[in-house]
Formats: structure tokens, sequence, C-alpha cells
């Protein structure tokens, strides 16, 4: 069953980078039939895709956020990664990982991490 | 990119039928089968309930069904019961190549 598991710190501080990596164990990790995205959650602007990246390193991003994020992709550990550079308060949320088929769904997501933005 | 429209809160009783609608613009929701819903329980992560605006991932209860009618994609859910007390939300793929989220809407069984 596949599983996946965010890591990284909870407090970041504003205009330093947001650093979160997601393990993925029990499934396949290199397919062309999916990607492997990120998706945050907060109070003030609900859910929000940040973006996806596949196997090879191909990466999908949403256009509002792109200027500060840079993903990357270690298939030698079965882990991908995300850097939100520049926070600021209104990028505490909760941040998943999930696998993003290429039909456009997330399945299975991992149980998420909040990351609060605060000095 | 605007949120995806959802009712904030839809309520029924045990046993009955409720229908959650998701309404975007013919250049998402309308205009591509590519609409998912996902049921949200507090502090949990979100489980996928539908893709592709009518497919049942392996296992799930029959008790959910999507449809789609222009740009309005709708999940129901039958035979409510209490566990299916929870935050449902819709994603559909866009025409700019990205993602949009709906808003979310809260189920309550009275």
């Amino acid at each position: 069953q596949l599983q996946l598991q965010e890591s990284g710190p909870g407090l970041v501080k504003p205009s330093e980078t947001l650093s979160l990596t997601c393990s993925v164990s029990g499934g396949s990790f290199r397919s062309s039939s999916y990607k492997w995205g990120w998706i945050r959650q907060s109070p003030g602007k609900g859910l929000e895709w940040i973006g996806s990246i596949n196997y090879s390193g191909n990466t999908y991003h949403n256009p509002s956020l792109k200027s500060r994020v840079i993903m990357s992709v270690n298939t030698s550990k079965n882990q991908f990664s995300l850097k939100l550079t520049s926070v600021t308060a209104a990028d505490t949320a909760v941040y998943y990982c999930a696998r993003h088929d290429n039909g456009g769904w997330f399945d299975p997501w991992g149980q998420g991490t909040l990351v609060t933005v605060s000095s | 990119q605007s949120a995806l429209t959802q009712p904030a809160s839809v309520s029924g009783s045990p046993g009955q039928s409720i229908t959650i609608s998701c309404t975007g613009t013919s250049s998402d929701v309308g205009g591509y089968d590519y609409v998912s819903w996902y049921q949200q329980h507090p502090g949990k992560a979100p489980k996928l309930m539908i893709y592709e605006v009518t497919n049942r991932p392996s296992g799930l209860s029959n008790r959910f069904s999507g449809s789609k009618s222009g740009n309005t994609a709708s999940l129901t859910i039958s035979g409510l019961q209490a566990e299916d007390e929870a935050e449902y939300f819709c994603i559909s793929y866009t025409r700019s190549d990205t993602l949009v989220f709906g808003s979310g809407t809260k189920v309550t069984v009275l």
C-alpha cells in the first residue's frame, strides 16, 4: 500500500526558505502515469495546489507561486522535496504531499505537516 | 484562477441522499472530465472519493457517486451515515494546465 510522509521544520522565520521532503514507500516511485505533488491548506485561503514533479524531474507549477517554488526529486531515496523561498505569514499552512495522477487527481495523500511562519 | 464554487454547508438525516455542487467555467469543470472529489475529516488528510467525474476508487462505497452537467459537477451521497459527516471539496483541471480547488462544503448529518 502506497504511503507518503512529509518531514521538515514546523517553524520558519519570515523571509527565509521553507523546506519539506516527502518520503514515498510501498509502491512504485518511477512511473509515467503520475507525478508527485504538493498541496497546502490554510484557514484563510483554503486548499491550494503548489506544484508537482515527475520522477524525471519535470516540474509543473501553480503560476501564482512559481517564482518562489523549487521542487526536486531523489529517485534513489524515493523522495521528492519542496522549497518555498521568501516566506511570509501568509505561507503558514498545513502542507501535504500526494501522488498526482496524470488525470488530475491526488491519491493517496500524506498526513500533512503544519508549517508556521513566525519570528 | 478563482476557486470553484461549492455551497458552504449541506445537511441531511441518516438514510437520506444529499448532493454537493461544484461550479466552475468552461475553462475548467465544463471543459474537461477531470473533476475529482475528496472527503476530509477534521485533522485528517483528504481522501479521494471520485475521479474523472464519475469514477470511484476501488473499495469505496457505492453510496458515493459523481456527475457533471455543463460547468457544474456534483457529488451525491446516498443512504447518508454519521461517518459521512466531513468536509468535501472538488478539484478540476484547467485550460491553463493548472488545477483549481473548490471552496469546500461541510456536510452535517442531522
